[in-house]
């Protein structure tokens, strides 16, 4: 099974600033096969990043993914109000369990 | 419209059984794959269960295996999800979503149904 571990668990920040993520897989992902997804509260899970990198359509361009080997990150470029939420990293390329990371939550300071 | 719709969650006691089930609409069913993943109060997703895309794979989490049971109605444009043998670490909201055609990541969800065990 591959596990992810992402940290910051709390990322404590102010609007406009910048957020950076991170997730780590506990062994390779085939083809980069990593997801972010953004969680407000009483929401379901929205989709921001696929393939380590690539944006689908209808995410704004301030949301971007990055890999360099098994460490994986989010980056946020100028925070917007909406954007304080909990962020979830989630493998779906290898073999089963397709397996999330435990979050990481975006606060206002 | 692309969505998934659940239902069929409630409170139930333990030991006891549940089906949930999922009716999507706005795309062709066959076309993707599927998945059940679940969020317990306050804490992370945890993905439970896949159906492959051509019916041919179900996958489990080691969590829930042996108790849960995936499957597809093409006809119905529905996905379920029977749960038997519930427990207490069973409560959660329970989300059906869609891995996307070309890229595999699952781009859309419901808005979750939730399940209480006591």
């Amino acid at each position: 099974e591959i596990v992810l571990t992402q940290f910051p668990g709390t990322l404590s920040l102010s609007p406009g600033e910048r957020a950076t993520l991170s997730c780590r897989a506990s062994q390779s992902l085939n083809s980069g096969h990593l997801a972010w997804y953004q969680q407000r509260p009483g929401q379901s899970p929205r989709l921001l990043i696929f393939a380590a990198s690539s944006r689908p359509a209808g995410i704004p361009a301030r949301f971007s993914g990055s890999v360099s080997g098994t460490d994986f990150t989010l980056t946020i470029s100028r925070l917007e109000p909406e954007d304080f939420a909990v962020y979830y990293c989630h493998q779906y390329g290898n073999s089963p369990p397709f397996t999330f990371g435990p979050g990481t939550k975006v606060e206002v300071k | 419209q692309e969505q998934v719709v659940e239902s069929g969650g409630g409170l139930v006691k333990p030991g006891g059984s549940l089906r949930l089930s999922c009716v999507v609409s706005g795309f062709t069913f066959s076309d993707h794959s599927m998945h059940w993943i679940r969020q317990a109060p306050g804490k992370g997703l945890e993905w439970i269960s896949y159906f492959s895309r051509s019916g041919g794979a179900t996958y489990y989490a080691d969590s829930v295996k042996g108790r849960f049971t995936i499957s597809r109605d093409s006809l119905q444009n529905s996905l379920y999800l029977h749960m038997d043998n519930l427990r207490d670490d069973d409560t959660a909201v329970y989300y059906c979503a869609r891995s996307a055609h070309y890229y595999y990541a699952i781009d859309v969800w419901g808005q979750g149904t939730a399940v209480i065990v006591s």
